[in-house]
């Protein structure tokens, strides 16, 4: 079964909408989680990543106020895209490897496809 | 500069045969290695992890991993239709908390019947 659950699955919304994506860890918990991109036929971007406790790594060209990471507990972290735009319109997927070490297998959520209209 | 390299394929293998995904990468110390499968739509689903130089097997699936030459591979064995999909190769980089994977392009499978 799945070990880590990415809600919601799908959302469409109007320009300048923010939305909020919850990603958990459902058995074990997670210090780190990892926020990916993904845009048609193009392979994952990592967007930034998620620390217990503390700020948010992001990822060069990530706009740190448009896309706000919160990792308020063990397991749970929010990516809220803020005043979304087509542009912003993806497949955005998250990650928290099991053994609680980054370089321990990753557990993807089934992701979240994002359309702006 | 490239991080991981795939064959970006696609790669048509009819069933029942093997199918080889090649991957290469940068980094010379990287020690965390994975595949993953993603289907069309879907997020990416682990296969298979190596960490060691040689050969580990899970059922049809074998990874392949050279750190001298910074090469991992996948061989799938008696190919499936349901192996259709897209292969990703990923490196860990840097330290255990404080790296990320790096993932290559992608490697797009189809088994024909």
């Amino acid at each position: 079964g799945a070990v880590v659950s990415q809600h919601p699955s799908r959302v469409i919304c109007k320009s300048g909408t923010s939305v909020k994506i919850e990603c958990r860890s459902l058995d074990f918990q997670a210090t780190t989680m990892f926020w990916y991109r993904q845009f048609p036929k193009q392979s994952l971007m990592l967007m930034a990543t998620s620390n217990e406790g503390s700020k948010a790594t992001y990822e060069q060209g990530v706009e740190k106020d448009k896309f706000l990471i919160n990792h308020a507990s063990l397991t749970l972290s929010t990516l809220t895209v803020t005043s979304a735009h087509p542009e912003d319109s993806s497949f955005y997927i998250c990650s928290a490897p099991r053994g609680g070490y980054g370089n321990q297998p990753q557990h993807f959520g089934d992701g979240t496809r994002l359309s702006i209209l | 500069q490239k991080e991981v390299e795939q064959n970006s394929g696609p790669l048509s293998v009819p069933e029942g045969a093997i199918a080889s995904l090649n991957c290469t990468y940068s980094d010379r110390g990287s020690q965390s290695f994975f595949w993953y499968r993603q289907y069309s739509g879907k997020s990416p689903e682990l296969i298979m992890s190596i960490y060691s130089n040689g050969d580990k097997e899970d059922g049809r699936f074998t990874a392949q991993l050279n750190k001298a030459s910074q090469y991992v591979s996948l061989l799938i064995r008696d190919s499936q239709p349901s192996d259709s999909a897209t292969y990703l190769c990923a490196v860990f980089q840097g330290g255990s908390t404080l790296g990320r994977l790096y993932f290559g392009r992608g490697t797009q499978l189809t088994v024909w019947p």
